[in-house]
């Protein structure tokens, strides 16, 4: 079975504080992504990564960095923690559209609060 | 912003009923995913149509695809308590960026 995993469930992390949330898949996915989903809002795209090193910025980058050293690590990186960043963070990984398959799978999801 | 809409965003139906769920996209694309997730957990992947075909089908499930209108609906037939959750389309827009919507809201009671 494919697995996405993200390494806390819940956090909280006080204002200002630099937050790492990390995401491991091991699937050999070319493609890693990271949501936020907030109610009303659905699943926004903060950052997507289509390789090792590689990334593009999504909707919502603003406050936000990405690191993709290894093809099955991705880390969302919040620079200086803000409340209006307390959200359910979502990872994802797919295989690259030239396979075809682009089905994605999805993280437990990191449920932050920013205090 | 490139989002996707889910219409409705809420829907209450009864067990053995049919749900429909409509998605708008804004962009070309080279297919659309639906998804569901369970209360406050992880999406699971249900459906892809490629944006060369008009229906799909998998189990209960009926996939329409209209890429002149940029929309897609979600059909759910013979709907049971168990199909309870959120429903999210996703669009790739062009590229392997995977879109999502806003989701709508299935509620099914026994």
């Amino acid at each position: 079975d494919v697995k996405v995993t993200q390494s806390s469930r819940y956090l909280v992390k006080r204002t200002g504080e630099k937050v790492f949330l990390e995401c491991v898949q091991d699937m050999d996915h070319e493609n890693m992504f990271w949501y936020r989903q907030d109610p009303g809002l659905g699943l926004r795209l903060i950052y997507f990564s289509y390789d090792v090193k590689m990334k593009e910025k999504g909707d919502i980058p603003e406050g936000y960095s990405v690191s993709r050293e290894k093809k099955e690590r991705f880390s969302l990186i919040l620079e200086s923690a803000s409340t209006n960043q307390t959200s359910m963070y979502l990872c994802a990984s797919s295989f690259s559209g030239r396979y075809l398959n682009t089905e994605a799978f999805f993280g437990q999801g990191t449920r932050l609060t920013v205090v | 912003s490139q989002q996707g809409e889910e219409d409705p965003q809420a829907l209450s139906i009864q067990e053995g009923e049919n749900a429909t769920m409509n998605c708008s996209y804004k962009t070309s694309i080279n297919n659309l995913q639906w998804y569901r997730q369970n209360s406050g957990r992880g999406l699971v992947h249900l459906i892809l149509i490629r944006s060369n075909e008009r229906e799909k089908h998998s189990g209960r499930l009926r996939v329409t695809l209209d890429t002149s209108k940029k929309s897609s609906s979600l059909l759910i037939t013979a709907s049971r308590a168990a199909d309870t959750a959120s429903y999210f389309c996703a669009t790739d827009a062009g590229s392997d960026k995977l879109i999502f919507g806003t989701g709508t809201r299935l509620q099914v009671f026994p």
